[in-house]
């Protein structure tokens, strides 16, 4: 049964702290994407790759996030340095071809004190 | 730039029919989509629809789509108490890559 993985699970940390979120998208997908959802905002797309290459990240705030895929089978979102407003639940999902029909991942829910 | 509107809760009886409303404005979107949220989990995809087509069904599940009026709905019959969820609906951009998600709609089924 494939499915997206990400860790942690949960997170806890201190303003100014560095985070860093890791997905594992289902093997053979090519296109992964990273969304953040709060009750206030609902569900945002942050970025998203295509063949491992960045081909949206407009939505990610520049100065303190950054993603990239290292390899096939693992996407990582930073967060350097976090803020109390960057708690969320963030999640990870995969696809193949167009985006349409994603799998998400059971999500990172991150908590900035 | 396109926007995706849902009411934001529905309650039902069990066995009563479900109907959850979306309304979407990019008239170029190919397909549009209906995701499911339980407590606790990521976005599941249920169903979706072609733009080219009018209604989908897929066991309890009909999707109908009224292209000129841009709006999307799903309809669950026999709602269980296991369908108790936040529904998603999302249209894809022209290009396929991207979706745009509502603000969902929370289903409350009373047992």
């Amino acid at each position: 049964d494939a499915r997206v993985t990400q860790t942690p699970r949960h997170k806890v940390t201190e303003m100014g702290q560095e985070v860093t979120m890791r997905c594992q998208p289902i093997l053979g997908h090519n296109t992964v994407f990273w969304y953040r959802q709060t009750m206030m905002q609902g569900l945002e797309l942050l970025a998203y790759f295509r063949n491992r290459a960045p081909l949206d990240d407009s939505g990610m705030p520049k100065d303190r996030f950054s993603a990239e895929m290292p390899d096939a089978t693992l996407a990582t979102l930073k967060i350097q340095p976090s803020e109390p407003r960057d708690s969320a639940v963030y999640f990870c999902a995969s696809g193949f071809g167009t985006g349409g029909e994603q799998y998400f991942g059971p999500g990172t829910r991150l908590t900035v004190t | 730039g396109e926007d995706v509107e849902q009411s934001l809760f529905l309650s039902v009886r069990e066995g009563d029919s479900s109907v959850i409303n979306c309304t979407y404005t990019d008239s170029s979107s190919t397909y549009l989509y209906w995701y499911k949220q339980e407590p606790g989990a990521g976005l599941q995809l249920l169903t979706y629809i072609f733009s080219n087509m009018d209604m989908k069904q897929d066991q309890r599940l009909t999707v109908l789509l009224n292209k000129k009026d841009k709006h999307l709905s799903l309809r669950i019959a026999d709602t269980q108490t296991g369908d108790s969820a936040i529904y998603f609906c999302a249209e894809s951009d022209n290009a396929g890559n991207m979706l745009t998600f509502g603000g969902g709609t929370r289903l409350m089924v009373k047992p």
